[in-house]
């Protein structure tokens, strides 16, 4: 079974620059979550889908990012325009999604952003 | 928001027992506790889930008291390739609350 897969998997931009990041769930998950990883923290949740409806985004800094699942399927999270402060690992998530809060989580490799 | 407590780091000897607790003080009645594991450069990966007593797999054991106001997770007979962090994730009260994840725990394994 393939797993979450995201790319790209390293990129650097300058502040004020966009930058936009891809994620394919395992075939069949319902639920999609893009997490945010700061170096020596925990993952912290951005925002999540059931199917292509956004279940939570309270975490979200939606003045700057924002996040798409087209058809329930892929999904691209954009930040526009990046600061200093958003150089992390993006990590992405899926679920099967039977029981959401305490659904089996699968992770992608991240994608590590460095804003300079 | 409800959290969970766990210790920042840990070190031990191959071949010894691991065992990491974390608090959950305010876990609801139909809450499970998952364990997952993550090493550098990579994402989480699901270790163990359980809801009480104890539950056992070919990687862990998850020891739950019977107030489930915490967890231990088991690591046994420990090698160098299980250094990582170690996250104890509760899904707590309803609909909108977010999963939240802790600092974790970071396991060294010395030779």
């Amino acid at each position: 079974e393939a797993g979450v897969a995201q790319s790209p998997r390293y990129k650097i931009i300058e502040k004020r620059q966009s930058v936009a990041f891809w994620c394919n769930p395992i075939s069949g998950h319902a639920t999609l979550y893009w997490y945010q990883q700061i170096l020596g923290q925990g993952p912290k949740l951005l925002i999540q889908f059931q199917n292509n409806g956004v279940v939570d985004d309270s975490q979200l800094p939606k003045d700057r990012f924002s996040a798409e699942r087209l058809k329930g399927v892929d999904s691209t999270l954009k930040i526009q325009p990046a600061k200093l402060e958003d150089s992390a690992v993006y990590l992405c998530a899926s679920s099967p999604g039977r029981r959401t809060r305490t659904d089996t989580q699968y992770f992608g490799p991240g994608t590590r952003l460095t804003v300079l | 928001l409800a959290k969970t407590t766990q210790p920042i780091s840990m070190d031990s000897y191959e071949g010894q027992e691991v065992n990491i607790t974390c608090s959950h003080n305010n876990i609801a009645t139909n809450d499970y506790i998952t364990w997952y594991q993550q090493f550098p450069s990579q994402g989480p990966r699901f270790i163990i889930q359980g809801y009480k007593t104890k539950v056992t797999n070919e990687v862990a054991s998850l020891f739950i008291p019977a107030d489930r106001k915490s967890s231990t997770l088991s690591l046994p007979r420990v090698s160098l390739s299980d250094t990582a962090v170690y996250y104890c994730l509760v899904g707590f009260n309803s609909g909108n609350t977010p999963l939240v994840f802790g600092k974790g725990t970071r396991l060294s394994v010395i030779a």
